[in-house]
């Protein structure tokens, strides 16, 4: 079946510094991908997209990256601030069926 | 804040009993989506409504199911509660006006079955 995993469960970073976040998936057929961003008592927070007929979207701060030829994806946060501190996930999204299969997660921490 | 709100915040239930937990969803949203969140790990798919009906489920015995409403607010129901469905029970909505249509998350409602 369909599996969407991160590679590590815990990041630490010092302010100001820049985060990557990596995420691989297994199902050849996924055609869009998603980052999301949960602090602690809230749901998650959409963060950036991208579909897999692009290599690389850009947001404000935020990069994500697709390699659809080893079938990963990164999440790339530039200046990375004590705000950022939470948990990231990426998903995988079924666009019929409105079904987003989401990883374990990432906890980013920031230090000042 | 994403506009949609769940209640309750917090329950607390004895295994065997049956929950329903309540989800509004943004201002012109159609689809609300249920999901599962065990402590430290990923949503888990439970369902998705759009227009009233059920369209799309996950791997969730029969004993969870829903329901959405004219208004488009839904209603999670789960039966015979067991001790394992402790968690956190996030809602999410969308539009299906746009074919990737962006998932707004409710804060969750955290179920602790004792």
């Amino acid at each position: 079946g369909e599996s969407v995993g991160l590679h590590l469960p815990t990041l630490s970073v010092q302010e100001g510094d820049n985060s990557i976040i990596n995420c691989a998936y297994s199902n050849s057929a996924s055609d869009y991908f998603i980052w999301y961003k949960q602090e602690s008592g809230k749901g998650p927070q959409f963060i950036i997209d991208i579909r897999s007929n692009m290599d690389k979207r850009q947001g404000q701060r935020v990069t994500v990256l697709l390699n659809k030829t080893v079938k990963h994806l990164s999440l790339q946060i530039a200046a990375t601030q004590p705000g950022d501190s939470a948990v990231y996930f990426c998903a995988e999204k079924d666009t019929n069926a409105g079904k987003s299969t989401f990883g374990d997660g990432t906890t980013l921490t920031v230090k000042p | 804040e994403t506009g949609v709100t769940q209640s309750p915040t917090h329950l607390i239930k004895t295994r065997g009993q049956q929950v329903t937990l309540r989800c509004s969803s943004q201002s012109g949203h159609n689809t609300v989506s249920w999901y599962q969140q065990a402590l430290g790990q990923g949503p888990q798919f439970i369902f998705q409504y759009y227009r009233e009906e059920e369209n799309g489920r996950g791997n969730f015995p029969p004993r969870f199911s829903g329901l959405q409403f004219p208004n488009y607010s839904s209603e999670l129901n789960v039966n015979a509660l067991e001790l394992d469905d402790s968690a956190l029970y996030l809602c999410a909505s969308s539009s299906r006006l746009r074919e990737e249509d962006t998932q707004y998350f409710g804060p969750g409602t955290r179920l602790t079955v004792l």
